[in-house]
């Protein structure tokens, strides 16, 4: 079955660094993924939508240059938080679009934990 | 088999009824749930029904399921605009703890 894969899927940084997350799907290929960010307790919030070769469509709030998304390939779309402060501690989870036989399913990631220090 | 599927859009009247259609291949489903996503928001659980039930009705929605056919429809009432959102619906599998299967979501736009 459709597998999407994260990586990392935890993280530790030092505040000022930049961590990159990635996202593949690992059997199919997506020509559209999603980012979401959940905090604790509450529902995941979608970030962006990353479409394969052109820009991400972020949601009103979301800082694109502090969230860069790269979606490079049909099976990598990878989120980049910039000079990571403890605010950008969160879970952040991918999703991948797959439209094979006129089907609209989405797989979505098993997560990765940021902390920022 | 483990998909579950949703078509993409789905655009009615305001005041007119909404039916979104997912189908689900997995037997061993104990929960079936159905989540609206505003824009700009996060997942928004509705409602959620158990897979020995048929039926269950909450205000202006009613879910119906049809587990032999493994098929699921949310049903809106009187549809409003506020009700223009995305649909997700999504299956708890016996087998997978407290892991959800998502459907690719279904864009219901109301028009005035």
């Amino acid at each position: 079955g459709a597998v999407v894969s994260q990586h990392p899927s935890w993280v530790i940084c030092k505040s000022g660094t930049s961590v990159k997350i990635e996202c593949r799907s690992l059997d199919f290929q997506a020509t559209t993924m999603f980012w979401y960010r959940q905090f604790p307790k509450q529902s995941l919030m979608l970030m962006a939508t990353s479409n394969e070769g052109s820009k991400a469509t972020y949601e009103q709030g979301v800082e694109k240059d502090k969230f860069l998304i790269n979606h490079a390939s049909l099976t990598l779309s990878t989120l980049t938080v910039t000079s990571a402060h403890p605010e950008d501690s969160s879970f952040y989870i991918c999703s991948a679009r797959r439209t094979s036989s006129g089907a609209n399913v989405l797989t979505f990631g098993a997560g990765s934990r940021l902390t920022v220090l | 088999g483990e998909d579950v599927e949703q078509s993409l859009f789905l655009s009615v009247r305001e005041g007119d009824s909404s039916v979104i259609n997912c189908t689900y291949t997995d037997s061993s489903s104990t929960y079936l749930y159905w989540y609206k996503q505003e824009p700009g928001a996060g997942l928004q659980l509705l409602t959620y029904i158990f897979s020995n039930m048929d039926m269950k009705q909450d205000q202006r929605l009613t879910v119906l399921l049809n587990k032999k056919d493994k098929h699921l429809s949310l049903r809106i009432a009187d549809t409003q605009t506020g009700d223009s959102a995305i649909y997700f619906c999504a299956e708890r599998r016996n087998n997978a703890g407290n892991m959800l299967t998502f459907g690719g979501g279904t864009r219901l736009m109301v028009k005035p």
